[in-house]
């Protein structure tokens, strides 16, 4: 079956750390991976897709199909990027999301 | 702004009875769903609609119901059958594209507080 898990509900690090948020997939085929935000009284939006290979807001993400695994990561983290992180796979016409991590960056 | 409106944005329901959440397009999307956020299990599918008068069971489907009528309109009606229905509920829509992949965008969610 289709699945996204992320293993950390929750991950605090310091302004200027460097920030990865895990993400593991199951899925046979070729996978669509996203990555979506939700900042505190926002909807939910499109971070980032593997599909266009690009970057926003710092973050970048690569899927590895040996590993299973699309994480996330900025090499410095900005007090604005706390919120709500969400990994996502598209399969058969739905999309399939993580539980979520919450990232909290100190100052 | 995103072309999608949920309403209400608040809702109290007393236990026993049905509510119907509305969510509206007007990006010309033809599919919708409605999703289900609960803190520390992410969102999970209710149904969703990939063409108008059709659509599925996603995971949590039981005591919900929905119809799609027409293009623009998902409503989701939270019955009393639902065990635990307070919850924050959201809607989407997707675009396909071939080129640049899917995109879902995001409604800005209702509260849904049984009392």
């Amino acid at each position: 079956a289709q699945r996204v898990t992320q293993p950390e509900k929750l991950l605090s690090v310091f302004k200027g750390a460097p920030v990865e948020l895990k993400c593991n997939y199951s899925y046979s085929g070729s996978p669509e991976l996203f990555w979506y935000v939700q900042y505190s009284r926002q909807r939910l939006q499109l971070l980032l897709r593997h599909i266009s290979r690009e970057s926003i807001k710092g973050f970048t993400a690569d899927l590895n199909k040996g590993e299973t695994s699309f994480h996330l990561k900025k090499p410095f983290a900005q007090e604005e990027d706390s919120a709500m992180y969400y990994c996502a796979l598209f399969s058969r016409g739905k999309l399939i999301f993580g539980q979520g991590t919450t990232l909290q960056v100190k100052p | 702004d995103g072309g999608i409106t949920q309403s209400p944005k608040y809702l109290f329901r007393k236990e026993g009875q049905n509510v119907t959440l509305s969510c509206e397009q007007n990006l010309n999307h033809d599919a919708m769903y409605w999703y289900r956020q609960d803190p520390g299990q992410g969102l999970r599918l209710i149904y969703y609609s990939q063409i108008v008068n059709d659509f599925q069971k996603g995971d949590i489907a039981e005591g919900y119901s929905v119809s799609r009528e027409k293009k623009e309109s998902f409503p989701l009606t939270v019955t009393s059958a639902q065990k635990n229905p307070t919850a924050f509920y959201l809607c989407a829509s997707m675009r396909e594209g071939r080129l640049i992949g899917n995109t879902i965008y995001f409604g800005e969610g209702s509260w849904l507080t049984v009392v």
